[in-house]
C-alpha cells in the first residue's frame, strides 16, 4: 500500500515564523512531489511542485526534497494569518497519473 | 482565465435519488479526475480519465459511474446516493508535467 504521512497538527506558529511542514513517503520510485493548499469547504489549490533532490523556492514558500530519505516539506517564511489552513502533500510515480495525499497538516498562524 | 468549473456548486439530493454532477475545463488538459473528499480527510481517487482511457479505483462503489464526452467535460453519477455519498466532490485535470488543478469542487448533501 502506498502512503504518504503528515502530521495531522494542528501546528500552531506566531505571525512573522517560519513554518515547517514534513510529509514522508513510502514509494520509492515517487517521482513527483506536491504541496496544496485547502481552506476549510474550499478545494485544494496548487502551491509548489518538486521534481528533484533540493530546494526550490517561491516567494515565502520553499518546497524540500530529499528521496533518499523520502520525505518533503514545505517552508512558510514570515507566516501570515491568511495562511492559515490545511496543507496537503501529494506523490506521483513514475509513469503514472495517480496522486496520492496525505490527509494534510492544519496550520494555525496566530496573529 | 484557463480554469476548471463544476456544476453545480451545492447539490441536495434524497436518498436513493440519482445525481449527475459536471466538471468542464478550458485547460485542454488530457487527464481529467474525481475525487470524493470527506471532512478532515484526504481526497480519495475514485476514478481518472487519461482522454477517454478509463481507469477505475478498485475500491470505488459500483454506484460510482463516470463519463468523459470530449476532452472539455466529465460527469460523475451517483446512481443511488446513500447517507454515506454525503461528501465534497473534487474534479481535477493534469497534463503530462503532471501539476494537478482542482475545480471548486461540488458538497452533495444526501436527505
Amino acid at each position: 500500500q502506498k502512503e504518504v504521512e503528515q502530521n495531522s497538527g494542528p501546528l500552531s506558529v506566531p505571525e512573522g515564523a517560519i513554518a515547517s511542514l514534513n510529509c514522508t513517503y513510502s514509494d520509492r520510485v515517487s517521482q513527483s512531489f506536491f504541496w496544496y493548499r485547502q481552506y476549510s469547504g474550499k478545494s485544494p489549490e496548487l502551491i509548489m511542485s518538486i521534481y528533484s533532490n533540493g530546494d526550490k523556492e517561491d516567494g515565502r514558500f520553499t518546497a524540500q526534497l530529499n528521496k533518499a530519505s523520502q520525505y518533503v516539506s514545505l517552508l512558510i517564511r514570515d507566516s501570515q494569518p491568511s495562511d492559515s489552513a490545511t496543507y496537503l502533500c501529494a506523490v506521483i510515480g513514475s509513469g503514472t497519473y495517480k496522486y496520492i495525499f496525505g490527509t494534510g497538516t492544519r496550520l494555525k498562524v496566530l496573529a | 482565465d484557463a480554469m476548471v468549473i463544476q456544476n453545480p456548486r451545492y447539490q441536495v439530493t434524497q436518498f436513493g435519488k440519482p445525481v449527475t454532477l459536471s466538471c468542464s475545463q478550458t485547460l485542454n488538459h488530457n487527464v481529467m479526475y474525481w475525487y470524493q473528499q470527506k471532512s478532515s480527510q484526504a481526497p480519495k481517487l475514485l476514478f481518472h480519465y487519461y482522454d477517454k482511457d478509463f481507469n477505475n479505483e478498485a475500491d470505488t462503489p459500483d454506484n460510482f459511474q463516470s463519463r468523459r464526452p470530449n476532452t472539455s467535460f466529465c460527469f460523475l453519477d451517483i446512481r443511488s446516493p446513500g447517507l454515506g455519498d454525503a461528501a465534497m466532490y473534487l474534479c481535477a485535470t493534469s497534463s503530462d508535467d503532471n501539476e494537478q488543478f482542482f475545480g471548486p469542487g461540488t458538497r452533495l448533501t444526501v436527505l
